[in-house]
């Protein structure tokens, strides 16, 4: 069955620390992996979009790698800020002409000051 | 500015009344889906339409409706809302269904059944 895993489930880091969230997955055939931004009571917003051929996305602070071979993505944070207290969602894109989003639950940062 | 709206943001309503969540996009995509979001359940989606006149269900489809008569508007439509709809609801578009298009989300709707 095609999952995506996230971990942790929540995660409190102090402001101006690095942090790493993990995503595993399942889904295949593959076609992209996305990182998406949620703050509380809005919609995702899109951080990241990486294919099968890449390995590393930047995106400000936001670093994004992909381990096709694994099925391992990770999402690292550096220098972080208030403003970076959000969910974090993992989401992989399935291949085929039938493709569809499957989207991990998220992990949830607190950053305090 | 390219975005999705939605409206309302928030709604209470009582079992069994008929309501519409409305939503539109401006950026001429052809590829638009509705989610549910409930805690430790992530994004769920309910309906998605891959053009005008072309519907079809998502994982969650029971109790709800949609149409595309228009490209850029896809409203949700909960014939006969019941307590277990209660929940956020997002509304997303994208140029088309594959690739690497970004899928861009409206604002969030949030429904209270009572």
């Amino acid at each position: 069955k095609n999952q995506v895993e996230q971990s942790p489930q929540s995660l409190i880091i102090l402001e101006g620390k690095n942090c790493t969230l993990q995503c595993n997955y399942t889904v295949s055939p593959f076609s992209n992996l996305r990182w998406y931004k949620q703050d509380t009571g809005r919609g995702p917003v899109s951080l990241t979009i990486m294919t099968f051929s890449e390995n590393t996305k930047s995106n400000g602070r936001y670093t994004a790698t992909l381990d096709a071979d694994t099925k391992q993505s990770s999402l690292h944070i550096t220098a972080s800020q208030l403003s970076d207290s959000a969910s974090y969602i993992c989401v992989v894109f399935e291949g085929g002409s039938q493709g569809n989003l499957i989207f991990g639950k998220g992990t949830k940062l607190s950053v305090k000051p | 500015e390219a975005q999705v709206t939605q409206n309302p943001r928030y709604l209470i309503t009582v079992t069994g009344k008929k309501l519409t969540v409305t939503c539109s996009q401006n950026m001429n995509h052809e590829y638009m889906s509705w989610y549910r979001q409930d805690p430790g359940l992530g994004l769920r989606q309910i309906y998605y339409s891959m053009n005008v006149e072309v519907t079809d269900k998502g994982d969650v489809p029971e109790g709800y409706k949609v149409s595309r008569k228009e490209k850029r508007n896809f409203p949700l439509i909960l014939e006969s809302p019941s307590p277990n709809q209660t929940s956020l609801y997002f509304c997303a578009s994208s140029r088309q269904r594959g690739g690497v298009h970004e899928q861009y989300f409206g604002p969030g709707t949030r429904l209270t059944v009572t």
